[in-house]
């Protein structure tokens, strides 16, 4: 199993570019959720899926679309980058949302806007 | 209001030694679960241990335990026999059950960085 994987690892973008950070699972989790990572503010949600074709925004959505067509993958999508977006991403999925259902991440990626 | 409360931003431990790294969480529902990632400088999330809220016994593993305190509201996570490999950022995570917004419900505190001095 690989688990949770992202791509890219790394990523330069400049203010107005839009891009697509991918994230997929292979371990046929339902539940599969964007956190945006910045010092001093922990980990914030940004958007989850509870199952194809099911998503909800979390706490920070704006400037950010999500889609989940399959089990496997969900995407990220950032429409018109700004430098407030230099973060670094993390995907994470879990098997449900019980109590007992841990959330297993991908590596990341960092990404910066200029 | 916080929910997960870590007030250690930063440890220091003398490599081979114990370390405790706190964790308070505030919830009304008696059903949860309590989770600890690890955070290395490499950046990645490394699940460490899981205590649930109606387990009889504090949780274990390996090196790793928690030491799970409900009527305090407390789930510190102990470290034995520190390694120089267990500098990292540590958070404490908790999901809370008999939530209709599932996707919503696991809450992450602020971490404590360890450093393991050798």
């Amino acid at each position: 199993n690989a688990g949770v994987t992202q791509t890219p690892k790394f990523q330069v973008l400049k203010t107005g570019q839009s891009m697509t950070l991918q994230c997929a699972q292979d371990m046929n989790h339902e539940y599969m959720s964007w956190y945006r990572q910045d010092p001093g503010m922990g980990l914030r949600l940004i958007h989850y899926s509870v199952g194809a074709g099911i998503t909800d925004q979390g706490e920070v959505p704006n400037g950010y679309n999500v889609s989940r067509s399959t089990t496997e993958d969900f995407p990220l999508r950032l429409l018109s980058a700004a430098p407030s977006q230099t973060s670094v991403y993390f995907c994470a999925s879990s098997y449900g949302g019980r109590v007992t259902d841990t959330q297993y991440f991908g590596p990341g990626t960092r990404l910066t806007v200029l | 209001a916080q929910k997960i409360t870590q007030t250690q931003p930063g440890m220091f431990v003398q490599e081979k030694e114990a370390v405790t790294l706190d964790c308070t969480y505030d919830t009304s529902d008696p059903s949860y679960g309590l989770f600890w990632y690890k955070q290395p400088s490499s950046g990645e999330m490394i699940f460490l241990i899981y205590q649930g809220s109606y387990d009889q016994q504090n949780a274990t593993e390996g090196r790793y335990s928690l030491n799970f305190q409900k009527a305090r509201k407390s789930a510190n996570l102990v470290i034995s026999a520190s390694q120089l490999g267990d500098s990292a950022m540590y958070f404490c995570a908790m999901r809370e059950g008999g939530s209709y917004n599932y996707g919503q419900n696991f809450v992450f505190g602020p971490g404590t960085r360890l450093s393991v001095l050798p």
